[in-house]
C-alpha cells in the first residue's frame, strides 16, 4: 500500500534533549512539508523540500532542522532550541505538478510532548 | 502578509446544508484546496478550486472567486460524520510553500 508512514505516534522527552521525528513515503512523490498544529488551531509550516537535498523554511523554523537526502525520507529534528516544542506534528507529501497546485496527503502525525 | 481567514465553529443538524467561508490575503496563489481533519486524525483532501466558479464532488462542493477574495466549502446532507475541523489552503506562487486557515470545527446534531 502507498502512503507516508510517521513514527512514532507517541514521543516523550525531557526539555534540553533534541529528538528526531521520522517521515517516509512511498508514493513517488517529490515535495514533502512539515507542519505543527497546536491544539483548536491550524497547520504551520515548519520546512518543505521540492527536491532531493533541497528545502525551504516555512513560517516557524527556528528551532527545527531538516535533511533530504533521499526522495522517500523527510526527518525532522526538534532541537533544544524550539522554545515550545509540544505539539502535533504532521508530515505531507504531493507530487510535482509545475504550476498548478497538488493535494497534499498526509502522514499519521507525530504527538510530542516534552517535559 | 498571507493570511486565510475562518469561523472557528459552526453548527448545523444532521441532514441540513452548511457553508464554511474562507477570506484569504495573499498576493498569488494556484488555487484554493480544503482538507478535513477528525480529531486526533490527519487532514484529508477534499477539493480544489483553481479557477472561479464552482466544484462538485459528492455531497462536498467548493467555490472560489478571485475578485473577492474569498472562497466556500458547502456541505450537503450533512451526516454526524462530517463533524470534524475544516481548513482552507493556499499554495502559494513562487514555490511550494502552503498556507492553511487556523480551521472550522463543524458540529452536526442530531
Amino acid at each position: 500500500d502507498g502512503g507516508i508512514t510517521q513514527s512514532p505516534k507517541y514521543l516523550f522527552r525531557k526539555e534540553g534533549q533534541n529528538v528526531t521525528l521520522s517521515c517516509e513515503q512511498n508514493l513517488n512523490h517529490d515535495a514533502m512539508y512539515w507542519y505543527r498544529q497546536d491544539p483548536g488551531q491550524g497547520l504551520r509550516l515548519i520546512y518543505y523540500s521540492q527536491i532531493v537535498n533541497d528545502f525551504q523554511k516555512g513560517d516557524i523554523a527556528e528551532g527545527y532542522s531538516v535533511s533530504r537526502e533521499k526522495k522517500e525520507s523527510f526527518p525532522l529534528t526538534v532541537t533544544s532550541a524550539q522554545k515550545n516544542p509540544t505539539a502535533f506534528y504532521l508530515c505531507a507529501s504531493s507530487i510535482d505538478v509545475g504550476t498548478a497546485a497538488s493535494e497534499q496527503y498526509f502522514g499519521p502525525g507525530t504527538r510530542l510532548t516534552v517535559t | 502578509g498571507q493570511s486565510l481567514e475562518q469561523p472557528s465553529e459552526v453548527t448545523a443538524v444532521e441532514g441540513a446544508i452548511v457553508q464554511i467561508n474562507c477570506t484569504y490575503q495573499t498576493s498569488g496563489f494556484y488555487g484554493l484546496s480544503w482538507y478535513q481533519q477528525h480529531d486526533g486524525g490527519a487532514p484529508t483532501f477534499l477539493s480544489y478550486n483553481a479557477l472561479d466558479g464552482l466544484e462538485e464532488t459528492g455531497r462536498f462542493s467548493s467555490f472560489l472567486s478571485r475578485s473577492d477574495s474569498y472562497g466556500y466549502l458547502l456541505l450537503q446532507e450533512l451526516q454526524m460524520k462530517d463533524s470534524a475541523s475544516y481548513f482552507c489552503a493556499v499554495r502559494v506562487t513562487g514555490g511550494f510553500k502552503t498556507i492553511f486557515g487556523a480551521g472550522t470545527r463543524l458540529f452536526v446534531k442530531a
